[in-house]
């Protein structure tokens, strides 16, 4: 099965916009869906079906997909935020259920 | 709420058959459906298996018939076996509760974990 690619980290100032990528062959026809996991705590959903928030999530957690791409954005970052993400999908035509690598999150 | 706890051995040894069960509390297990997934050190999630739609049950093929899914309704919780365990296996093992995708009509991601447990294969 294939898996999704995404960087290994990506470090914003506080304030700032802080950008995940996540590419590979099954994005353009399946949904995408985020994570968040800060140490020792349990993943948290922050994003479902490329931009829908679950309840509690705030907007500044938003998401888009072009191609055989998605993209999770974090506007006004805050300490708080610092954390691993991870993108995943479900591709019913394979092994269902795909993660990407996680991108670590560093808040400058 | 609908809270998830794994709980386990923490530690095994080679070629043992490592248990973890998935305490559902504040719900109910029969309505709703459950995966297993894992953290090796220093690597992403990777999706074990899952209790799905109409009962069935899926794998990664990466576990090559190691892995059972089961849910045992009597006790509210659902469990993963995974046999012969190797060095390899030492993870972060987490419990996971599908979500609906209105947008697909199919239960797609996963809206509800646990903490994890830490799970070590010593050789």
């Amino acid at each position: 099965s294939s898996a999704l690619s995404q960087p290994p980290s990506v470090s914003v100032a506080p304030g700032q916009t802080a950008t995940f990528t996540c590419g590979g062959s099954n994005i353009a026809s399946n949904s995408v869906h985020w994570y968040q996991r800060k140490p020792g705590q349990a993943p948290v959903l922050v994003l479902y079906d490329e931009v829908d928030r679950p309840s509690g999530i705030p907007e500044r957690f938003f998401g888009s997909r072009s191609g055989n791409t998605a993209t999770l954005s974090i506007s006004g970052v805050e300490a708080g935020d610092e954390a691993d993400y991870y993108c995943q999908v479900w591709d019913g035509s394979s092994d269902p259920v795909l993660f990407g690598g996680g991108t670590k999150l560093i808040v400058l | 709420q609908v809270q998830l706890q794994e709980s386990g051995p923490g530690l095994l040894k080679e070629s043992e058959t490592l248990t973890l069960t998935c305490t559902v509390s504040g719900g109910s297990v029969t309505t709703s459906y459950w995966a297993w997934i894992r953290r090796p050190p220093g690597k992403g999630l990777e999706w074990i298996g899952c209790y799905y739609y109409g009962g069935i049950t899926k794998y990664n093929p990466s576990f090559r018939s190691r892995a059972t899914v089961l849910i045992e309704t009597t006790r509210n919780h659902f469990s993963l076996s995974l046999t012969s365990v190797t060095a390899a296996d030492t993870a972060e093992y987490f419990c996971a509760r599908f979500g609906y995708s209105y947008a697909n009509g199919a239960w797609q991601y996963f809206d509800l974990w646990g903490q994890g447990t830490q799970v070590t294969v010593s050789s």
